[in-house]
């Protein structure tokens, strides 16, 4: 499977910043995807994020507060804006691979004050 | 409506002994069904997965699951646990109306105590 790599791993931001987190694949892949994980609870997709296309946002997230980049098959960007202390997460890419099976980088442990 | 179930919050095993992490779903057509793994500050590392063939799958760390699908479940299972198995546990089934979506369990965090 590939590797994927995220930056930062964790980070501490002041209210009302913005912190960009960068996923980085080892191969091309065509789905990537962005994940939060708040404390204490399961995954839930913010959008999917295909090369060449608009993200794909789900119910609840915008891309005004979530704007993703995609600027080639092994690299994602997913920044988010106009922080508050809500936003303190986990935060995932993940890739679709083959057999339907989707691989996850290591995450990055936000947290805002 | 689809749906992931996993009705333990928490699992607590004596070392050495049989593990079950329990997952129920429901899902229109044939699931899609996936095992992931979370240790302590990690990411989610995929154990195992049933898409179609033998109702007993095999995944990494000695980790298996078994489908049923007359009780809708898919079970992960473990002969013997490690100390080192202690981690957070999430069942996942692909949203039949989707070609990538996955619908997620709550988790179960799984306790071995030596």
């Amino acid at each position: 499977s590939a590797v994927i790599s995220q930056k930062p791993s964790r980070d501490i931001c002041q209210r009302g910043t913005s912190l960009t987190i960068q996923c980085q694949v080892d191969s091309q892949v065509t789905m990537m995807f962005w994940y939060r994980q708040q404390p204490g609870q399961s995954l839930t997709l913010i959008a999917t994020a295909n090369q060449g296309s608009e993200a794909t946002y789900e119910s609840g997230f915008v891309i005004d507060k979530f704007p993703i980049s995609r600027p080639n098959l092994t690299f994602s960007t997913l920044t988010v804006s106009n922080m508050s202390p809500e936003d303190s997460s986990i935060y995932l890419c993940s890739l679709k691979g083959g057999g339907e099976t989707q691989y996850f980088g290591p995450g990055t442990r936000l947290l805002v004050l | 409506a689809q749906s992931v179930a996993q009705p333990e919050d928490q699992v607590n095993v004596a070392e050495g002994n049989p593990l079950t992490v329990k997952c129920t779903y429901s899902v229109s057509g044939n699931p899609y069904l996936f095992w992931y793994v979370q240790y302590p500050n990690r990411g989610l590392q995929f154990l195992l997965k049933y898409i179609t063939g033998d109702n007993l799958v095999k995944g990494s760390y000695g980790f298996e699951a078994e489908f049923n699908k007359s009780q809708t479940s898919f079970h992960l299972k473990k002969p013997s646990a490690l100390v080192s198995d202690s981690a957070l546990y999430f069942c996942a089934v692909r949203d039949a109306d989707s070609n990538y979506q996955l619908i997620w369990g709550a988790g179960t965090k799984l306790i071995i105590k030596p």
